[in-house]
């Protein structure tokens, strides 16, 4: 597809399972960026990938949370032993290396919308 | 610190009026973006115009435009001609560091709401 694809839509899981949220995204694009949309928090930064390394993990809430991208391409987030606070909407976004530096939009993809029970 | 603060947690607006959506910015930084991102219903953030620190002429995009007051640190977006599509929450957003890669930092939105 054209743009940022993330799956799946939508997850409910139990407290203190792992759960596994994928991205897709847009082809070409080299900059890779995880985002958590909660109602209380608003947008937050969680990672940022260049290729396959994470040059920015300063968004990572705790150590529960980890991410990897291989090929350049797919990214998976993993949240291990889930928490009620990890509800959220999460979103990916992903942009072009040829962008101007200042500038360098990022498209996001329509979210995973995390439910922990 | 760098920081987003949109003011106006709903904006309501007749169709085919006009609207101008707060956003006010911080950053100690000389080099910086700003964003303007909405997001329908269906979840997805969608691009819609962006402010270079350094542009001379406010930024256009279609209907939409952003009146950009660097010495008020402030990028307000306007729409123009308000649709019922337009009916969604919409994000202010800034760069976080002078590098292309470097994540966006939002303010926590605004709720507009198009009635015929």
């Amino acid at each position: 597809g054209a743009g940022v694809s993330q799956s799946p839509s939508n997850k409910v899981t139990e407290k203190g399972k792992d759960v596994e949220l994928r991205c897709d995204p847009i082809s070409g694009h080299t900059a890779l960026y995880w985002y958590r949309q909660s109602l209380g928090q608003g947008l937050e930064f969680l990672i940022y990938f260049q290729g396959n390394s994470a040059p920015d993990k300063s968004g990572l809430p705790s150590d529960r949370f980890s991410a990897e991208r291989t090929g350049g391409s797919v990214s998976t987030l993993t949240i291990q032993r889930t928490q009620q606070e990890d509800s959220a909407v999460y979103l990916c976004a992903s942009s072009s290396p040829t962008q101007v530096e200042a500038k360098n939009i990022q498209y996001f993809g329509a979210g995973t919308r995390l439910s922990v029970l | 610190a760098q920081k987003i603060t949109q003011t106006q947690p709903g904006m309501f607006v007749q169709e085919k009026e006009a609207v101008t959506l707060d956003c006010t910015y911080d950053t100690s930084d000389p080099s910086y973006g700003l964003f303007w991102y909405k997001q329908p219903s269906s979840g997805e953030m969608i691009f819609l115009i962006y402010q270079g620190s350094y542009d001379q002429q406010n930024a256009t995009e279609g209907r939409y435009s952003l009146n950009f007051q660097k010495a008020r640190k402030s990028a307000n977006l306007v729409i123009s001609a308000s649709q019922l599509g337009d009916s969604a929450m919409y994000f202010c957003a800034m760069r976080r560091g002078r590098q292309a890669g470097t994540a966006l930092i939002f303010g926590k939105g605004t709720t507009l709401s198009v009635s015929s």
